[in-house]
């Protein structure tokens, strides 16, 4: 079973902030959590990873809680392209890091 | 940029027949993974690869389905006799080595349908 708990389903408006939240209040102290996007017929694509300190990248940034229980990954000026399924995984940052997947969050960014 | 090939991009079988999907992964990457992904539901791994060796297999249904990567480069996935619920997305994913989540580079997917 997956690690992590994400809403079903959101709405964005595009220029606007996407907040996406996630809930892993079981992770372990050598786990990252990962973010993945499935946009319509294509294959997952990685977005970013984090341990316990923010991160940020070109795409997106991850804000992590002090407790690790819950993270949320920020669009920052969401686009019509964005529209995707994210998901959000935990899995050891080593040689046991395999993705496994939950039924993410189907992200729509509205004109 | 490198991108990881699937072929057929779509397939349309008939129950009881074989079908067999094609992953060429990025050049140099070590480890391969397939992935089925059920309409509405998150991709499921059913094998992992090691260059040529299966390192885990548990999700495979194996009375039905194959996989091989016979030189630790490409990589073939076979289902025979396909059956109705088969019908999905098989995903062929890539990384430099095991585990590193981060690191998978997915291709666009082989959609079955078997009628």
């Amino acid at each position: 079973d997956a690690k992590t708990t994400q809403p079903t389903s959101m709405d964005c408006a595009e220029g606007r902030a996407a907040n996406l939240p996630c809930n892993h209040s079981t992770i372990s102290g050598n786990e990252y959590v990962y973010w993945y996007r499935q946009i319509h017929s294509q294959g997952p694509q990685y977005i970013i990873h984090g341990l316990k300190n923010n991160e940020t990248n070109e795409m997106a940034s991850l804000i992590i809680t002090e407790d690790r229980k819950s993270s949320t990954l920020i669009l920052p000026h969401a686009t019509l392209r964005d529209t995707a399924v994210y998901y959000c995984i935990v899995a050891n940052g080593g040689s046991q890091g395999n993705l496994i997947f939950g039924k993410g969050t189907k992200l729509s960014v509205k004109p | 940029e490198a991108e990881v090939a699937q072929s057929p991009r779509y397939k349309i079988t008939e129950k009881s027949q074989a079908v067999a999907f094609w992953c060429d992964p990025i050049s140099g990457h070590a480890t391969l993974y397939w992935y089925r992904q059920i309409l509405g539901q998150g991709p499921e791994l059913l094998v992992q690869f090691q260059d040529e060796s299966v390192v885990d297999d548990s999700q495979l249904p194996k009375d039905r389905f194959s996989a091989e990567r016979l030189k630790g480069v490409d990589s073939t996935l076979k289902i025979q006799p396909a059956e109705l619920g088969d019908s999905a997305m098989y995903l062929c994913a890539s990384s430099p080595q095991t585990g590193f989540a981060y690191g998978y580079t997915f291709g666009s997917g082989t959609r079955l349908t078997v009628v």
